[in-house]
């Protein structure tokens, strides 16, 4: 089956730093890839929407410049925190969608944790 | 704009008994529906999904659940829980067409007792 990489599963960084996260998709090709956030004991709340080769798609709230998004190639999606701060601790779970079969995989999520 | 329901945040049932969580939406198209589990500290797994076609879809590890448009539903059901199935399980929509995101219901933490 499809299979969604997503790493580092866990990071610490301090504050003011940026953190690039990295999803890739193994064994299909993922036009459309998704960033969700999740914060403890909560939903998770989709963030952005990349296609690769063309801009992110962001949802309302959520600031462009501090979470960069790059869709370079059909395999390789990545999130970039930029100069991270305490409230952006959280856990980030990206998602590629493979379009032929309707579904979404999801990678197994990177903790955040901005001290 | 899409919307998902899960009634109770928490449900809790007996190793052996009928599991039941609840799930309902709102969207103006016909919906694509979903149902993922998530481990603490994972990621998300597709339990089982329903696109088109026959409204009662089985899922892995026994679960499975019904699309009733009338009732804007999709429940989750499996007959037997197992301690295994303790875990956090989310419902998702998607509306057809395009290329959107998934859009989830708050979560139900499903508790099984001894």
């Amino acid at each position: 089956g499809a299979v969604v990489s997503q790493h580092p599963s866990w990071v610490i960084c301090k504050s003011g730093t940026s953190v690039k996260i990295e999803c890739r998709s193994l064994d299909f090709q993922a036009t459309t890839m998704f960033w969700y956030r999740q914060f403890p004991k909560q939903s998770l709340m989709l963030m952005a929407t990349s296609n690769e080769g063309s801009k992110a798609t962001y949802e309302q709230g959520v600031e462009k410049d501090k979470f960069l998004i790059n869709h370079a190639s059909l395999t390789l999606s990545t999130l970039t925190v930029t100069s991270a701060h305490p409230e952006d601790s959280s856990f980030y779970i990206c998602s590629a969608r493979d379009g032929g079969r309707l579904g979404y995989t999801f990678g197994s999520g990177t903790r955040l944790t901005v001290v | 704009a899409q919307s998902v329901t899960q009634l109770g945040s928490h449900v809790s049932v007996s190793e052996g008994a009928l599991v039941l969580l609840r799930c309902n939406y709102s969207s103006s198209v016909p919906p694509y529906l979903f149902w993922y589990v998530q481990y603490p500290n994972q990621g998300l797994q597709l339990l089982l999904k329903y696109t088109t076609g026959a409204t009662l879809v089985k899922g892995i590890n026994g679960f499975e659940a019904e699309f009733k448009k009338s009732e804007t539903s999709f429940h989750l059901t499996k007959p037997s829980a197992h301690m295994s199935d303790a875990a956090e399980y989310f419902c998702a929509v998607r509306t057809g067409g395009g290329a959107d995101g998934l859009t989830f219901g708050k979560g139900t933490h499903l508790i099984i007792q001894p």
